[in-house]
């Protein structure tokens, strides 16, 4: 079965140093997203994506987030200035259809990010 | 606004009882669509269900059964004969129609003692 496929699975960075979490939906979708689970919480949503731009973003995706699709495979989250409270899981998710018929997301394994 | 609460911070039962999770949503919204996740202690994103506003039927799926009652907003998860691989976290979460984003629950961590 086909999967959504996130590197690294673990990323420990410095506090104020840029990091770039890296996502393959699953290759026939068209809409992706990021999810975030601070330890021990819930999960949160960041970003969606869909045509080449953010479809909708939350109040925790502020101007030290970005999101990427450098080529037709890949789906990136940038933080570019880390702060301690950026260490949590970092989900990838896609899905086939959009928000209309709320296809199941098909979530990554993960990118636990540390910053220190 | 939208809001999924599970009061059930955590959970422990023997192997082979049955438990019921229980879920309560908020919306607004006519249509909207109902989800279950399990998080396993690997940390993935398992999805279990999907379920619309429309659809009221009872679903069963092996040992999973979900029960979705509109008229007190819920939508609980129950697992018969518990087995110790059902350990996990498990994520009611909640979407409206036209709305990109899940927005999921506390969650329930779930322990199966054998």
């Amino acid at each position: 079965e086909p999967e959504v496929t996130q590197t690294p699975s673990h990323q420990v960075t410095q506090m104020g140093q840029e990091v770039i979490l890296r996502c393959v939906p699953i290759s026939n979708h068209l809409y992706f997203y990021w999810y975030r689970q601070i330890l021990g919480q819930k999960v949160e949503f960041l970003v969606s994506f869909y045509n080449n731009e953010i479809s909708e973003k939350s109040e925790i995706f502020d101007d030290q987030f970005s999101v990427e699709r450098p080529d037709g495979s890949n789906f990136t989250l940038k933080i570019r200035s880390t702060k301690l409270e950026d260490s949590a899981m970092y989900f990838c998710a896609s899905s086939d259809v959009g928000s209309s018929y709320n296809s199941p997301l098909h979530f990554g394994n993960g990118t636990r990010l540390t910053v220190t | 606004a939208q809001k999924v609460t599970q009061a059930q911070t955590e959970i422990s039962v023997v192997e082979k009882e049955d438990v019921t999770l229980d879920c309560v949503y908020e919306t607004r919204d006519t249509t909207y669509y109902l989800f279950w996740y399990k998080q396993p202690p690997s940390g993935e994103l398992v999805f279990l269900i999907r379920r619309n506003s429309f659809d009221e039927q009872n679903e069963i799926s092996g040992r999973y059964s979900w029960n979705f009652q509109k008229s007190t907003s819920s939508f609980n998860f129950t697992i018969t004969a518990s087995q110790v691989v059902d350990s996990a976290v498990y994520f009611c979460a909640l979407s409206g129609s036209g709305d990109d984003k899940i927005i999921f629950g506390k969650g329930t961590r779930l322990h199966i003692l054998p």
